[in-house]
């Protein structure tokens, strides 16, 4: 039972233009939802959060919209710059702190 | 300050085989978490430890995996006998917190094992 889940396995964007990454969550009781960057080799690292009560959280070039209605969140990254290129995971939380992951979006920026 | 300290980075060994991993999270971090992530997939939790012991460990397969934090710090994830379906990446995290709301979880490098 996949509870989060991100549709698009990879997605290509040029430089300079808007990365929009989406993710869709199944369990109502999730309160906090979470986007982490990974590169290869590496651990993932956090990005972004947003809180349920909220329905937008910014942070310089990233943004993340909250559709509770819908079960759904993005991720904006808008310019797109080359060393955004990497793996993105959407997280979600059920109020406590075990986090539950999406299967991931492979970002590439073109130039 | 230092990250999450992880290793061996990677690790192959045949199936039935042990093998042990090892974490030592950021300093002052009470929380700490081992995750598998099997490729193609995102992490999953497998055992979440509060200063030395266990909060959840729910999707642990405990038949064959086993993790202890002494002293509240470091810690172990043993896997004995390994099948092949155990071939992951297995990433420690550690937070300061309980809550994420808080704090985000802070991620080692993690150790890539390989079953043959």
């Amino acid at each position: 039972d996949q509870q989060v889940k991100q549709n698009s396995p990879s997605l290509s964007v040029q430089e300079g233009r808007i990365s929009i990454l989406n993710c869709d969550y199944t369990n109502s009781m999730f309160d906090y939802f979470l986007w982490y960057k990974k590169y290869p080799a590496e651990g993932p690292t956090f990005l972004i959060s947003i809180s349920s009560i909220k329905d937008k959280n910014e942070d310089g070039r990233f943004t993340v919209f909250l559709n509770k209605s819908a079960k759904h969140l993005s991720l904006h990254i808008v310019p797109s710059q080359p060393g955004d290129s990497a793996v993105y995971f959407c997280a979600a939380s059920p109020g406590a702190q075990k986090l539950v992951f999406g299967q991931g979006t492979r970002l590439t920026i073109n130039p | 300050e230092a990250g999450v300290a992880q290793s061996p980075r990677y690790k192959i060994i045949e199936k039935r085989q042990s093998v042990a991993f090892w974490c030592n999270p950021i300093s002052g971090h009470a929380t700490l978490y081992w995750y598998q992530q099997i490729l193609g997939q995102g992490p999953k939790l497998l055992i979440q430890f509060q200063n030395n012991g266990v909060v959840d460990d729910s999707q642990l397969p405990k038949d064959r995996f086993s993790a202890e934090r002494l002293k509240g710090v470091d810690s172990t994830l043993k896997i004995q006998p390994a099948k092949l379906e155990d071939s992951a990446v297995y990433l420690c995290a550690s937070s300061p917190t309980t809550g994420p709301g808080n704090q985000p979880q802070h991620f080692g490098d993690g150790t890539r094992l390989s079953i043959l």
